[in-house]
């Protein structure tokens, strides 16, 4: 069965801090990793990583996925309010028999002012 | 907002109903897929259609099922409901059976009183 596992559960920072997240995983015939940000209600989407070492930015947002280690980083940069949220991370494999999504418990983020 | 329509928002209803979520993906997006949402269990993949199809199942009860139209919309049926069932249910959608990012619905809140 596919496994992902999110650190820390929760993180509360101030503006303008730098924070890293981190997502580790165990997957059958790994596909790709994705990372969405949740505030109230739908899960946005960040990124999507299927390649080694390569590094996905967007903004203050980065991430990339290691492949050899089984785990990828999502890094904010320059914290805002803004950015307070649930950080989700899903691997995509085939662990139950067919590709499907399979998501981490979340990363609690809270950047106070 | 991400192209993918739920309805209801909201729904409350007593044990031992039957209630049917509807999803209407993004335009041209061929897959669907669902979730729930539970406070202690995160997101947990449901089942997944790709152009009318099934093409994944994963953690879903035999008290419910889905299907998907011609027109790509997709429903969901819950049946005997049970207390436990209140949860949060998304919808997301992508253009292919997998490996590319999938959007999500605003969710259909369910309380099962």
């Amino acid at each position: 069965e596919d496994k992902v596992v999110q650190s820390p559960l929760s993180l509360v920072v101030h503006e303008g801090d730098t924070v890293t997240l981190n997502c580790s995983y165990e997957v059958t015939n790994f596909r790709s990793l994705l990372w969405y940000k949740q505030e109230k209600k739908a899960p946005t989407f960040l990124f999507m990583l299927t390649s080694s070492g390569i590094e996905k930015k967007s903004g203050r947002l980065s991430s990339i996925l290691d492949k050899k280690e089984l785990f990828s980083i999502l890094n904010i940069t320059a914290t805002q309010t803004g950015d307070s949220a649930v950080y989700l991370c899903a691997v995509e494999g085939s662990g139950a028999g067919s590709y499907q999504l399979t998501f981490g418990k979340g990363t609690k983020l809270s950047v106070i002012p | 907002d991400s192209g993918v329509t739920q309805t209801p928002k909201h729904l409350i209803t007593a044990t031992g109903q039957r209630v049917t979520l509807r999803c209407s993906p993004r335009s041209g997006d061929l897959s669907v897929y669902w979730y729930q949402q539970s406070l202690d269990q995160g997101l947990q993949f449901l089942i997944q259609y790709y152009n009318g199809e099934e093409r994944a199942k994963g953690n879903i009860l035999e008290r419910f099922s889905a299907q998907q139209f011609p027109d790509l919309h997709s429903e969901l049926n819950l049946s005997s409901l049970e207390l436990g069932d209140s949860a949060l249910y998304f919808c997301a959608s992508s253009a292919t059976g997998g490996g590319t990012e999938a959007f999500f619905g605003q969710g259909t809140r369910l309380t099962v009183v």
